[in-house]
């Protein structure tokens, strides 16, 4: 167990809908990172969030976005979904030191139909 | 932009050594990380070097790094049934992002 919580772990939605997902960090961890995983674009990197701030952005397309709360932990929120956003939904969390690893959480896997 | 490459495959029977090997291409790595999925789970890690060392050995784990090369290799001793897995191979980018290859399916046959 890496410590990293995500919730829900599976989520079947329609095209069109909106659905968010939930992440909470390690304990003392301040950076939060979010992945999507695909079969045709393999892990890539969506955006990264340092203690309520946004870090850096990835491949993150305009109808995704992300929102980290005092409490540190995250929201990556999915709208006007479609079939190819269906995937397998990380996040990661590290201290926020550069370079520092970072630990996963068991995903959210996402169904659009 | 930076690019991690990895071969997809590797068959191996158990109690044999497996080596999975990544190449890289961004020089101002300063971490590289091997990452374990199995099916239907999380990403585990596995184990990290830090770009000034040559190798570093865990239990049944080598990494090797060759930095001129840009190339990382991770080998498993004894490999087992249970070390049936994907391995991802990743570099930090700029201390911030992690750039994964596209993961090599490891099969062990007893």
């Amino acid at each position: 167990d890496s410590g990293v919580t995500q919730t829900p772990k599976h989520l079947i939605t329609a095209t069109g809908q909106r659905v968010t997902l939930r992440c909470s960090p390690r304990s003392g961890d301040l950076s939060v990172y979010w992945y999507q995983q695909s079969l045709d674009q393999g892990l890539q990197f969506l955006i990264h969030y340092y203690n309520g701030e946004e870090r850096a952005k990835g491949n993150i397309l305009e109808r995704f976005s992300a929102q980290q709360f005092p409490d540190l932990h995250s929201e990556l929120n999915l709208s006007s979904l479609e079939l190819g956003d269906s995937a397998l939904y990380f996040c990661a969390s590290s201290t926020g030191q550069p370079g520092e690893t970072q630990y996963f959480g068991p995903g959210t896997r996402l169904l659009v139909l | 932009g930076e690019d991690v490459e990895q071969s997809l495959f590797l068959s191996v029977r158990e109690g044999d050594s497996s080596v999975i090997n990544c190449t890289y291409t961004d020089s101002s790595s300063t971490y590289l990380y091997w990452y374990k999925q199995e099916p239907g789970a999380g990403l585990q890690l596995l184990t990290y070097i830090f770009s000034n060392m040559d190798m570093k050995q865990d239990q049944r784990l080598t990494v090797l790094l060759n930095k001129k090369d840009k190339h990382l290799s991770l080998r498993i001793a004894d490999t087992q049934t249970g070390d049936s897995a994907i391995y991802f191979c990743a570099d930090n980018q700029a201390g911030t992002a992690l750039i994964f290859g596209k993961g090599t399916t490891l099969s062990v046959s007893s």
